[in-house]
């Protein structure tokens, strides 16, 4: 079975500073996708960036930036200039070819003004 | 735009109470999901639906069911309400497989509270 793994449950970034969220994940399958998704105060989860496994390139949204390593099972989400409206819970999720998809725990982003 | 609409924002029943939680969408997407998101816990999958009448067990499927009549419906039921249920419950559709636009829609979330 698929698991993915946040092991940080906060963390805080001054406003315009950058910073990293981690996460983990293990399966053995060759094909999926792995997507970080918001969930600001609102409760509405929000799709933030996707990366397909075979895709060698990082991908790249606005101010959002992943750094996947498929070898080490690593996706982590860099938030670049952060600002106020960034501040949310943060979940790393896996999907593969049986479509279920499996979410972390979260991370809860605070933003200092 | 993708809309996943769940029935009631906020839900108060009493133990012992069968309960629906009702979800729809309407992008014609194969897989319907609901999940329990609790503090720490993160969301965990209760059931599962690929297809009209079909469902697969998730995670924490204990003291739930579902129904799946018709594709743009997905119904959670809690058979007998217990106060360990008491949770946020979130609903999600996605496209089938692996493709570039298979991520999940999800509903704004119903916060059961089981007295």
């Amino acid at each position: 079975a698929q698991t993915v793994t946040q092991s940080q449950p906060e963390m805080s970034v001054q406003e315009a500073e950058t910073v990293t969220l981690s996460c983990t994940y293990d399966t053995s399958e060759s094909d999926y996708y792995l997507f970080w998704y918001k969930q600001p105060p609102s409760r509405q989860m929000i799709l933030v960036i996707r990366q397909e496994a075979y895709k060698q390139q990082n991908a790249t949204e606005n101010r959002f930036s992943v750094n996947f390593q498929k070898a080490a099972k690593s996706f982590s989400l860099k938030i670049s200039d952060s600002q106020l409206g960034d501040a949310a819970m943060y979940f790393c999720a896996y999907t593969g070819a049986n479509s279920k998809l499996t979410f972390g725990k979260g991370i809860t982003l605070s933003v200092r003004p | 735009d993708v809309k996943v609409t769940q029935s009631s924002r906020y839900l108060v029943k009493r133990t012992g109470e069968k309960v629906f939680l009702e979800c729809v969408q309407d992008m014609d997407h194969e897989n319907m999901f609901w999940y329990r998101q609790d503090p720490g816990l993160g969301l965990r999958l209760i059931y599962f639906s690929y297809d009209v009448k079909m469902k697969e067990k998730g995670d924490i499927p204990e003291g739930y069911s579902v129904s799946r009549e018709k594709k743009e419906r997905f119904s959670l039921i809690l058979e007998s309400a217990s106060t360990n249920q008491t949770s946020m419950y979130l609903c999600a559709s996605s496209l089938w497989g692996t493709g570039p636009n298979t991520e999940a829609f999800f509903g704004q979330g119903t916060r059961l509270t089981v007295v």
